[in-house]
């Protein structure tokens, strides 16, 4: 079993929907996670960086993070065209290495 | 954000030559960077962590030997594929992490490698 498991998709939604994306994991001392966007044949940009649980807000897209369920998600409203990309979960311990999931490939269409 | 380059980002060789691929912090200092391999369709992988001033530290299955790292100042670190092969060939990442902590990590462009 993987340390993270992310549906690859691919996931096609129409312009302005609400888009969820999801990821699992089975370490429980993992503490920080992060949603990462990677356009074809670049490097991953941060997008959104979580401590523990809860959830935390910035523009069109929300985190959330459920330790007791081992659940993360990561909502992105009004999706836009730009917004296809392959969106990457990530997780750590303090101090370790990220654990990354596939990656869930998203196509916004006009 | 803080910036990370990667030069160059694409090349081409033969089989049985050696490619040197370069990164770059280059608004912040990193005494740390990380080297990532990507495979199509496929995450991240871990290949190894740079160390300003001592040696590099690889994950289990890559060879040292093979993937040779050298972070010769607290903005460079350059990984050399010796000898390298078709299965080598794939997305190679770096990135660098700001702040006291691994947390928060900037990736540079990537680089793809073919080998013929």
């Amino acid at each position: 079993q993987k340390e993270v498991e992310q549906d690859p998709g691919p996931l096609s939604v129409p312009e302005g929907a609400i888009v969820s994306l999801n990821c699992t994991y089975s370490n429980s001392a993992f503490q920080y996670f992060m949603w990462y966007r990677q356009y074809s044949r670049k490097g991953p940009e941060l997008l959104m960086y979580t401590y523990s649980s809860g959830n935390k807000e910035d523009g069109r897209f929300t985190a959330q993070v459920d330790k007791s369920s081992k659940y993360i998600s990561l909502f992105i409203r009004d999706s836009q065209p730009s917004d296809s990309a392959t969106y990457l979960c990530a997780m750590n311990n303090q101090g370790g290495k990220l654990i990354f999931g596939q990656g869930t490939e998203l196509s916004v269409k006009p | 954000g803080a910036v990370v380059s990667q030069h160059p980002s694409r090349v081409i060789c033969k089989s049985g030559t050696s490619v040197k691929i370069e990164c770059r912090s280059l608004d912040f200092q990193a005494t740390t960077m990380f080297w990532y391999r990507q495979f199509p369709k496929q995450s991240l992988m871990l290949m190894a962590t740079s160390n300003e001033g001592s040696k590099a530290t690889y994950e289990q299955g890559v060879e040292k030997d093979k993937f040779l790292i050298n972070h010769a100042s607290l903005t460079l670190s350059t990984l050399t594929v010796t000898s390298a092969h078709p299965e080598d060939s794939s997305f190679y990442i770096c990135s660098a992490p700001v702040g006291p902590s691994y947390n928060e990590q900037f990736f540079g462009p990537g680089t793809r490698l073919t080998v013929l």
